[in-house]
């Protein structure tokens, strides 16, 4: 079976750098996506990753380590309207995603 | 905007109705697919279509049918439901490029609630 961890709660300052973190145990593996949801709004992209290493979109970027089964979210220059929950998905074969349960970020003034 | 729209954005049916939701979705894409979102628990993928056939199908009661009558249409109709039915459902879609990096793109989904 799918097997997808990441924290349930992350607090933080605006201003400051939150990492989240996502570990995984899959049968397949065809990328990993990170997706952003607003309380009652629909999940939104942020990324794809596929092979090892960093990719930096802005304030976001998101980290992979296929033989570790790891990825990360980095989040910079927190904003109040990046409290939201933070969705690490992995892809098995060519439609399957499977979900963690998400990672809520609350930011503090 | 995702481009993705859902209907209604709230239903309450009792266990006896027949409901049906409905996503249409702007972007030209090809696949289409259905999750259910409960409370604390990941994202679960119920039904995936792709160009008007369907192409997975998780485990899902009979009691929740998918119809996908062109590639901008999707339909879950839904029957006899039960109270831990309740949740959020939600419609995605995506361009069917037949690899890895074809991202989903979400509708706001339709919160339901099973009396």
């Amino acid at each position: 079976g799918q097997n997808i961890d990441q924290p349930t709660e992350m607090t933080a300052t605006e201003g400051a750098i939150v990492q989240i973190n996502c570990t995984y145990q899959t049968s397949g593996f065809n990328g990993l996506f990170w997706y952003q949801q607003h309380a009652g709004e629909a999940p939104t992209f942020l990324s794809y990753n596929v092979l090892d290493g960093l990719e930096e979109k802005g304030r976001f970027s998101s980290f992979l380590s296929r033989s570790k089964g790891y990825s990360y979210l980095l989040l910079k220059e927190l904003q109040m309207k990046d409290s939201a929950s933070y969705l690490c998905a992995v892809k098995d074969g060519d439609y399957k995603l499977s979900f963690g349960a998400g990672t809520t970020v609350t930011v503090r003034a | 905007e995702t481009g993705v729209t859902q209907t209604p954005r709230h239903l309450v049916m009792g266990m006896t109705n027949k409901k049906s939701l409905k996503c249409e979705q702007h972007l030209g894409h090809n696949a289409m697919y259905w999750y259910k979102q409960s409370a604390k628990k990941p994202l679960e993928l119920m039904f995936v279509y792709s160009l008007e056939e369907r192409v997975e199908n998780n485990s899902v009661p009979s009691r929740f049918s998918p119809e996908c009558p062109n590639s901008s249409h999707l339909f879950l109709h839904l029957h006899t439901l039960q109270p831990e039915d309740s949740a959020l459902y939600l419609c995605a879609s995506s361009q069917d490029r037949g690899t890895g990096s074809d991202t989903q793109y979400f509708g706001p989904g339709t919160r339901l609630t099973v009396l």
